[in-house]
């Protein structure tokens, strides 16, 4: 099946700074990428929908100007959590959409980003 | 996005079948029904996707009934490496995923 990495696997931040977490489509073209965060024992929460090339879609409550999404080429996405607080500390996970043929669209995910802000 | 009930959790035992459903009454006419399995962790995996009557794949069976307002997740002989969270999704297809809170499935030896 397709492969979605993401980069680093864990990160340790202190309050204040910027963190940027990459996500990669390496064996096919994602025409979109999403970003979701997950707190221990909770469920995945999407954040944003990003298409390549255009801006983000942010869900409610989620704060674009904290959270810096960048699609800029069909197999890269970037989120930058800018001025991290402890609170921020959660596991951040990818996913990328392929169109495999017609309608059929396939979602893959990552293997999650846990950040720790200190 | 149509809202789905599943279970909070189910114990089982190994070599057994496991069944889990899911309710979605308010399922529209071009939603799937997808469901995906994750570990502790780690990134979601796609188990089956369905949109009506019965699937099956190597790893499980989902079915779902003429008036498709539930399916069940079928995961036969389940072994110690099942235990993990189950989501059932409900949506089109080209739209994003919405996670509920899912099924904690342990696997007792």
């Amino acid at each position: 099946g397709a492969v979605v990495s993401q980069h680093p696997s864990w990160v340790i931040c202190k309050s204040g700074t910027s963190v940027k977490i990459e996500c990669r489509s390496l064996d096919f073209q994602a025409t979109t990428m999403f970003w979701y965060r997950q707190f221990p024992k909770q469920s995945l929460m999407l954040m944003a929908t990003s298409n390549e090339g255009s801006k983000a879609t942010y869900e409610q409550g989620v704060e674009k100007d904290k959270f810096l999404i960048n699609h800029a080429s069909l197999t890269l996405s970037t989120l930058t959590v800018t001025s991290a607080h402890p609170e921020d500390s959660s596991f951040y996970i990818c996913s990328a959409r392929e169109r495999t043929s017609g309608i059929i669209y396939e979602q893959y995910f990552g293997p999650g980003t846990r950040l720790t802000v200190t | 996005l149509a809202k789905t009930t599943q279970p909070i959790s189910m114990d089982s035992y190994e070599g057994q079948e496991v069944n889990i459903t899911c309710s979605h009454n308010n399922i529209a006419t071009n939603d799937y029904i997808t469901w995906y399995q994750q570990f502790p962790s780690q990134g979601p995996r796609f188990i089956i996707q369905g949109y009506k009557t019965k699937v099956t794949n190597e790893v499980a069976s989902l079915f779902i009934p003429a008036d498709r307002k539930s399916s069940t997740l079928s995961l036969p002989r389940v072994s110690l490496s099942d235990t993990a969270v189950y989501y059932c999704l409900v949506g089109p297809n080209d739209y994003k995923l919405s996670f509920g809170a899912g099924t904690t499935v342990t696997v007792r030896a």
